[in-house]
C-alpha cells in the first residue's frame, strides 16, 4: 500500500519561473493538505483540499500560490513567477477522513530558486 | 496565535537511556495532538496520535501522554537506540479545527551515539 507520493522530489528554477508540486494521497485518502517547510522554520500549513474543493487556504500567501485537487489526478501545487524566497521543502499530507483523523506525510518537494 | 514550543531544541544522549521530549502549546481547544519523526532530507512519520479525550497513547518503545489543562504533551522514548536518532516534532489541531490544520513546533533534534 503506497505512501503519500510526491514529485518531483527536487527541482530548481531560475527567478520568475513557474513551478508545478505534484502529490498523490494514499489510496483511500480523499483529504489533501500542503505545508512548506522554510529553511530553519517549522512547517507552516498552506491549504486543506477535498477533491475539487478548496476547504482552507488561510495559508497560503495572497499572490502567485494556487493549489487544486481535480476529480481525476493528484493535487497540484503551483507556483508562479517563483522568487528566491520560495526556496523550500514542500510537504503534501493525506488523511482519510477530514476530522480526527492521522495525517501522512510525504517524503516532500524541495524546491530551489537560483 | 496558535504557538508550540518545543524543549529542548536538542538532546545527545547515549544508548540505552530513557528520555523525555516535551512539548507544549497555547491553544486548550484542541482536538488531536500528534507525534512526528523526521530524518534528515525525509519526510515526517507519524509516530502516535492523541484524541483529545485520551491521556495518552503507546506503541512500542514510545509512550505520549496530553494534558490539555497544562497545555503540555511529552513524549518518552525507553531504552534508546542510535536508530532513534532524528528530529521529533509535535504538532496540533490548529484554531479548534476538526481537520488536519496543524501547528507545529520547531522540533528536538535527538542524537542517540552506541
Amino acid at each position: 500500500n503506497a505512501g503519500v507520493m510526491q514529485n518531483p522530489r527536487h527541482l530548481v528554477r531560475r527567478r520568475g519561473q513557474e513551478a508545478r508540486l505534484r502529490c498523490s494521497p494514499m489510496k483511500g485518502h480523499s483529504h489533501v493538505y500542503w505545508y512548506r517547510q522554510l529553511p530553519e522554520e517549522g512547517l507552516k500549513f498552506m491549504v486543506y483540499l477535498q477533491k475539487e474543493n478548496i476547504i482552507d487556504e488561510s495559508g497560503m500567501p495572497k499572490e502567485r500560490f494556487s493549489a487544486e485537487f481535480p476529480k481525476e489526478g493528484p493535487s497540484i501545487l503551483r507556483i508562479q513567477q517563483v522568487v528566491r524566497g520560495d526556496s523550500a521543502a514542500y510537504f503534501c499530507a493525506s488523511s482519510m477522513d477530514g476530522g480526527t483523523g492521522e495525517l501522512f506525510f510525504g517524503e516532500g518537494s524541495r524546491l530551489t530558486v537560483l | 496565535k496558535q504557538e508550540v514550543t518545543q524543549i529542548p531544541a536538542a538532546l545527545s544522549v547515549p544508548e540505552g537511556e530513557n528520555l523525555v521530549l516535551n512539548c507544549s502549546f497555547t491553544d486548550s481547544a484542541i482536538y488531536n495532538l500528534q507525534w512526528f519523526r523526521q530524518d534528515p532530507g525525509k519526510g515526517l512519520t507519524s509516530l502516535l496520535l492523541i484524541q483529545s479525550s485520551q491521556r495518552e497513547q503507546t506503541s512500542g518503545r514510545l509512550n505520549a501522554s496530553l494534558d490539555k489543562s497544562s497545555g503540555r504533551s511529552t513524549l518518552y522514548i525507553a531504552a534508546s537506540q542510535p536508530g532513534d536518532s532524528a528530529t521529533y516534532l509535535c504538532a496540533y489541531n490548529a484554531g479548534g479545527t476538526s481537520y488536519g490544520k496543524l501547528t507545529f513546533g520547531q522540533g528536538t533534534i535527538l542524537t542517540v551515539h552506541p
